[in-house]
């Protein structure tokens, strides 16, 4: 199994809703990654899990929860979210402590804040 | 503060030219990986060079690390519909966790 899987594909939410995307791999990579997309941008690095511990959070509002339950399992958790945070959200893994090894993205959950 | 340049950051061409995009910065990386992106979709890994002046090819794309590892080009022989997309390069660090993004380069290759 080589992939990274995301779900949901789409979600649309309301301000006040909370929501959780999920992402799961069975490539036994140790390092996990949630980042935010915008349009014809590049990622936005958001969180960093390493050996299930939080290791980098890039000053994210705290409306976006991170979990990781095992090793092969991310959350992430919404809540009272902006209009402006709707983007592509991508998961990904990489095999070890290092970027060099390049990652493994998911294909993403296309979040609509209405 | 590290950053990687890319550009062009729009490309229009025919079927069957080529092109090259490219990748620079002032710093030095230990990698440097380019992905192909298509819309509403993840970034797909397509190569990783991490040795100074490193040439890999995949098929039609040729990918080729700096001497000092600061700058990288992506070339594409005889452009195909299906090679457009979104071109990103990333640049890696030992010991981090972090990609230092480009801007990304898309790309449409017209009939």
């Amino acid at each position: 199994d080589t992939e990274v899987t995301q779900t949901p594909k789409h979600l649309v939410m309301g301000m006040t809703n909370k929501k959780s995307l999920k992402c799961e791999q069975h490539m036994g990579h140790r390092a996990m990654y949630w980042y935010k997309q915008k349009a014809k941008k590049p990622p936005e690095l958001m969180f960093v899990y390493s050996y299930e511990k939080l290791s980098i959070n890039e000053s994210v509002p705290s409306r976006f929860s991170p979990e990781c339950p095992n090793s092969s399992l991310l959350n992430l958790h919404l809540h009272a979210l902006q209009p402006e945070d709707s983007a592509l959200y991508l998961c990904a893994s990489s095999h070890r402590d290092s970027a060099n090894y390049g990652y493994t993205f998911g294909s993403g959950t296309r979040l609509t804040v209405v | 503060t590290q950053l990687l340049e890319q550009s062009p950051q729009f490309l229009s061409i025919q079927e069957g030219e080529n092109l090259t995009v490219y990748c620079n910065s002032s710093s030095v990386f230990s990698s440097l990986q380019w992905y192909r992106q298509e819309p509403g979709e993840g970034p797909v890994l397509l190569v990783t060079v991490v040795t100074g002046g490193e040439v890999k090819k995949l098929k039609r794309l040729t990918f080729q690390f700096g001497d000092a590892r600061k700058d990288s080009s992506l070339h594409i022989t005889a452009a195909q519909p299906g090679d457009t997309g979104l071109y990103l390069c990333a640049g890696g660090e030992d010991s981090n966790y972090q990609l230092i993004w480009g801007a990304g380069t898309k790309l449409i290759i017209k009939p």
